[in-house]
């Protein structure tokens, strides 16, 4: 069955600092895979998606990820943090089970950003 | 706009008090799901449906109904809500197939005491 591991469920990071927000998947055909951002009290907003195309992907907001097959990741980046990039990210893998279509999410990386 | 809504936002309510979080969306998916977000524990799928009268449970589906009865809405029902499903309420919606990405809803912060 597929799934993520998000490791790290805190990062803290400097404005204007690196970002990294690691994502491993666990699947058994070529996966489909998503960063998810949450705000504050709202919903999850699609950063950007992997469907194995290009494996360097570009998102919203100057977030990029690259898809790496043989280590299994899809690491989230962006070069210069910024105060309203504090937000929990999820990182999730389509996965068909049984017929049905479903995404499988990580448990969320919660960024902190500090002045 | 496309979009996907929820109703109420926010709701307090008492032990076994029956109660219906309503789902919508405006961009004729066929796919519809509802998850539950918890701290330190993701979102987790509680039912999906693939299209109209078609549902199905997810990984957590106790103590939850769901119906589609129309293509646009899926509301989830708590025949008789406990303390444990206190919790933040996403629905989404999807096209069947393809990248299969999800829009969300702005959630539902459901506590139940």
């Amino acid at each position: 069955a597929q799934s993520v591991t998000q490791l790290g469920s805190h990062v803290s990071v400097s404005e204007g600092a690196l970002v990294l927000l690691r994502c491993n998947y666990s699947s058994s055909v070529p996966p489909y895979l998503f960063w998810y951002v949450q705000y504050p009290n709202q919903g999850l907003q699609l950063l950007l998606k992997y469907t194995s195309a290009a494996t360097l992907v570009k998102g919203i907001n100057g977030f990029e990820a690259e898809f790496k097959k043989s280590e299994t990741s899809f690491h989230l980046t962006k070069p210069s943090a910024h105060m309203s990039d504090a937000a929990e990210y999820f990182c999730a893998v389509r996965t068909d089970q049984g017929g049905s279509e479903k995404l499988v999410f990580g448990k969320g990386t919660k960024l902190t950003v500090n002045p | 706009e496309a979009q996907v809504t929820q109703n109420p936002r926010y709701l307090i309510t008492v032990t076994g008090k029956k109660l219906t979080v309503t789902c919508s969306q405006n961009m004729n998916h066929e796919y519809m799901s509802w998850y539950r977000q918890d701290p330190g524990l993701g979102l987790r799928q509680i039912y999906y449906s693939m299209n109209v009268e078609v549902t199905d449970k997810g990984d957590v589906p106790e103590g939850y109904k769901v119906s589609r009865k129309e293509k646009r809405n899926f509301p989830l029902i708590l025949e008789s809500p406990s303390p444990n499903q206190t919790s933040l309420y996403f629905c989404a919606s999807s096209r069947r197939g393809g990248s299969y990405e999800q829009y969300f809803g702005p959630g539902t912060r459901l506590t139940v005491t």
